[in-house]
């Protein structure tokens, strides 16, 4: 079946620096992707989103580029904080926005 | 504005027994959402409501049920509990069908023993 899968399962980085979470997926009939953060004991949480007519969307601190060649999707957070150590997990959407499939997740630890 | 609450947070439960959770969405939506969470299987999506109909199913076995009210409060049971239902189960609420612009709640921690 189709699946949404994560590189990494635990991406460590200094504070201050630039982090970025990779997603492959397998869906070519993807409609868009949402990346959510993800804290302990906490529901998910809507970070961005990206339709797939486009590579690129920017939000505050966090960019999010889509390749449809190698069907790659990736979250970039400028300067890391403490405050943005948590899980984060990708989702695929197709099926007229019904059907949705998520990643694994990665765990962003943020080192002070 | 009160975000999406869930009842109860944790839950013990026993082999063989069956379980109702609860889930109350933020004021005006329209349509709840519920997931399982697991560290094996990730977030997996059960089945969603729209105005007390379900409008999508996930691939889960009958045990698991769910029902919307008139109000769009939500709820779901799980039959017939294996210790496999162990998990996270979380509900989500927004205006309009599907996942766009849905806000989770914190969920319901089920240990099934």
């Amino acid at each position: 079946g189709e699946s949404v899968g994560l590189h990494l399962p635990t991406l460590s980085v200094q504070e201050g620096d630039n982090s970025i979470i990779n997603c492959a997926y397998s869906n070519s009939a993807s409609d868009y992707f949402i990346w959510y953060k993800q804290e302990s004991g906490k529901g998910p949480q809507f970070i961005i989103d990206i339709r797939s007519n486009m590579d690129k969307r920017q939000g505050q601190r966090v960019t999010v580029l889509l390749n449809k060649t190698v069907k790659h999707l990736s979250l970039q957070i400028a300067a890391t904080q403490p405050g943005d150590s948590a899980v984060y997990f990708c989702a695929d959407v197709s099926g007229g926005y019904q059907k949705v499939t998520f990643g694994t997740g990665t765990k962003l630890q943020v080192i002070p | 504005k009160a975000g999406v609450t869930q009842t109860p947070r944790y839950l013990i439960k026993t082999r063989g027994q069956q379980v109702t959770l609860s889930c109350s969405p933020i004021s005006g939506h329209r349509s709840v959402s519920w997931y399982q969470q697991t560290p094996g299987q990730g977030l997996q999506f059960l089945f969603e409501y729209f105005s007390e109909t379900q409008r999508n199913k996930g691939n889960f076995p009958g045990r698991f049920s769910g029902r919307q009210f008139s109000n769009s409060r939500s709820e779901m049971n799980v039959s017939t509990l294996e210790l496999g239902d162990s998990a996270l189960y979380l509900c989500a609420s927004s205006y309009g069908q599907g996942i766009t612009e849905a806000f989770f709640g914190q969920g319901t921690r089920l240990t099934v023993v």
